[in-house]
């Protein structure tokens, strides 16, 4: 079993709609979280770091599931930019290595 | 402020050959980190430095791998004999303690070709 598991997609997303997408994490003792952007042959780019309380940046909200071992990503009132691969990396400490997920595809579309 | 910089962005060596990977992290930043991702294949983490010292090796696939940070600053990964199978991105991160969780942020990566 992978330690974080991610559907893979695409989500197809008309442009303005909200689209919305877990991951889940097999070690509970896992301590941070977060949700980076990567766009095709580019970097990983820190979208956000997941707090327990759940957070919100603009037209992201990332929470979290302790109980369930998941993480959720919504994003709301979609742009074209948004299409990109969202990766979910997991830490179990609050630093050192990150473990992450293969990615989900989103496909914005006009 | 300068972000994280690896050259080169591109290594295409044949196999048996040696390739030498550099990553200079964020100015002050003591954490750097090599990842890589093979085709196909999630993310994976090679290792982890703080300053000079090696943290964190567990991720290294073999011996045929060899990470040093002189001086604490730059970071270089030399690959000797290279394998078809080290073909891949590798990418170097880094971080600094600061408030909150010590995210990570991710060089362009250099693109490996093993022929």
């Amino acid at each position: 079993r992978k330690e974080v598991e991610q559907d893979p997609g695409p989500f197809n997303v008309p442009e303005g709609a909200t689209v919305a997408f877990n991951c889940t994490y097999s070690n509970s003792a896992s301590q941070s979280f977060f949700w980076y952007r990567q766009d095709c042959r580019k970097e990983p780019k820190l979208l956000m770091s997941v707090y327990s309380s759940g957070n919100e940046d603009g037209r992201f909200t990332a929470q979290l599931n302790r109980a369930s071992q998941y993480i959720s990503l919504l994003i709301r009132d979609s742009k074209l930019s948004d299409s990109a691969t969202y990766l979910c990396v997991v830490n179990m400490k609050s630093w050192g290595k990150l473990q992450f997920g293969a990615g989900t595809q989103v496909v914005v579309t006009p | 402020e300068a972000g994280v910089t690896q050259f080169p962005s591109h290594s295409v060596i044949e196999k048996g050959q040696t390739v030498t990977l550099r990553c200079d992290p964020i100015s002050g930043h003591d954490n750097l980190y090599w990842y890589r991702r093979v085709m196909g294949k999630e993310i994976k983490f090679l290792l982890h430095f703080v300053k000079e010292s090696k943290q964190d090796e567990s991720g290294m696939p073999n011996n045929r791998f060899l990470a040093e940070r002189t001086g604490g600053t730059y970071s270089t990964l030399k690959v000797q004999p290279a394998e078809l199978e080290d073909s891949g991105v590798y990418f170097c991160a880094s971080s600094h303690p600061g408030q909150g969780l010590y995210e990570q942020y991710f060089g362009p990566g250099t693109r490996l070709t093993v022929t």
